[in-house]
């Protein structure tokens, strides 16, 4: 089975300080994705890569970085936090290409004070 | 810019119904569409996905459809269940690297 970990259930930062969300998947998928998940606005994409040191900006990247030095592990950062990165991220990886099932951790519920 | 819409938002049906939850996306030049489930406050689990040349799908209970042209998905839930309670979000992937864009999911809720 395709195991996709998040390093964290649950994350109370205050407002500014720096944040890694880290991911990990055990299939030697290609693709890894961020997404964070808010009510009414369902789940929208950060940053995704496509490989090893590739990133590619989602539909809101602004106020995040991503880092992907090893293939199996994609971090989400975020550089100075703020009230409204408040959220559900939500981690996903795909074997390659369009045509595969992205496989989704069991996210991380981030509060920003 | 690709929207995805499912109806309805919410659907509570008592155990043993058949249901469908419809999904329709503005832009025809998908490469595939899958269905998730995702349980309160948990992650998603893929239930189903059809590449675009397909017209269907289906794993036990389960069966989607797709019909490309019009932007239309629908997911048939068999003798509905309890333990069927969740969200079920539809997702389509336009680029050749998978990236999803998602609807707002249906909320079903099977009661005894």
């Amino acid at each position: 089975d395709v195991k996709v970990t998040q390093s964290s259930r649950y994350l109370v930062k205050r407002t500014g300080e720096k944040v890694f969300l880290e991911c990990v998947q055990d299939m030697d998928h290609e693709n890894m994705f961020w997404y964070r998940q808010d009510p009414g606005l369902g789940l929208r994409l950060i940053y995704f890569s496509y490989d090893v040191k590739m990133k590619e900006k989602g539909d809101i990247p602004e106020g995040y970085s991503v880092s992907r030095e090893k293939k199996e592990r994609f971090s989400l950062i975020l550089e100075s936090a703020s009230t409204n990165q408040t959220s559900m991220y939500l981690c996903a990886s795909s074997f390659n290409g369009a045509g595969d099932t992205q496989y989704f951790g069991p996210g991380t519920r981030l509060t920003v004070l | 810019k690709q929207e995805v819409t499912q109806i309805p938002a919410a659907l509570s049906v008592p155990e043993g119904e058949n249901l469908v939850l419809n999904c329709s996306f503005t832009d025809s030049a998908i490469y595939n569409l899958q269905w998730f489930r995702q349980d309160p406050g948990k992650g998603l689990t893929s239930l189903l996905l059809i590449q675009s040349s397909q017209r269907e799908q289906t794993s036990g209970r389960l069966n989607a459809s797709l019909d490309k042209s019009s932007g239309r998905s629908t997911l048939y839930i068999a003798a509905s269940q309890p333990g069927d309670s969740a969200t079920y979000l539809c997702a389509v992937s336009g680029t050749s690297y998978g990236k999803l864009t998602f609807g707002q999911g249906t909320i079903l809720t099977v009661h005894p």
